[in-house]
């Protein structure tokens, strides 16, 4: 497809488990961003990858967060030992010029 | 510290009732300050970029305009379709591509 791809859609786990949500960006895209959705509120903006370069990791909120990316293709965002407080909308954004970024639907996650 | 605010919260409007929705900003030079819409369930969808102050940019029942400390989305005449959440963000010229969004503004437009 032509567009951002997130999966999956939907997550639930249970409290201390780990969860892999995955992204996948437009084709050609250098930029790519991982971004956090609370329910009601704005964008909290997590990780940045931009080409080869060492990835902008201030926005991740604990250790329990990483992400990797494979040269300019696929990124995924892991949580480690997940808690309630990460239940949210984790939106994958890329971008190849002039900074507009190009968003897929996102993954709900839900932690019980 | 880069911070942006709007305003707003949340807004309802009859169908044909203009308005226009307020992002203030906070940044150490601005390299750029983005609209986008994002409809419930789904990612943001960019609208408009701006550059400098007194630009402007249009598009159907938009219009978004830029000066030194704030940024407005003009909405005219609007329609049931133009209900979504608008976010305003802005990238600092020290930042790179990073990019600092507002909480957005909820739109309803009523029939």
């Amino acid at each position: 497809g032509a567009g951002v791809s997130q999966s999956p859609s939907n997550k639930v786990t249970e409290k201390g488990k780990d969860v892999e949500l995955r992204c996948d960006p437009i084709s050609g895209h250098t930029a790519l961003y991982w971004y956090r959705q609370r329910l009601g509120q704005g964008l909290e903006f997590l990780i940045y990858f931009q080409g080869n370069s060492a990835p902008d990791k201030s926005g991740l909120p604990s250790d329990r967060f990483s992400a990797e990316r494979t040269g300019e293709s696929v990124s995924t965002l892991t949580i480690q030992r997940t808690q309630q407080e990460d239940s949210a909308v984790y939106l994958c954004a890329s971008s190849l010029v002039r900074n507009i970024q190009y968003f897929g639907a996102g993954t709900r996650l839900s932690v019980l | 510290e880069d911070q942006v605010t709007q305003s707003p919260e949340a807004l309802r409007l009859q169908e044909g009732e203009s308005s226009s929705l307020n992002c203030s900003y906070t940044v150490s030079g601005l390299r750029g300050l983005f609209w986008y819409r994002q409809d419930p369930g789904k990612g943001p969808e960019f609208l408009f970029t701006l550059y400098s102050a007194g630009e402007e940019k249009e598009k159907e029942r938009l219009k978004a305009t830029l000066t030194k400390k704030e940024s407005f989305l003009h909405i005219t005449a609007p329609k049931p379709e133009d209900s979504a959440t608008y976010l305003c963000a802005v990238q600092a010229e020290a930042s790179y591509d990073k990019v600092i969004f507002g909480p957005g503004t909820s739109l309803s437009v009523i029939p």
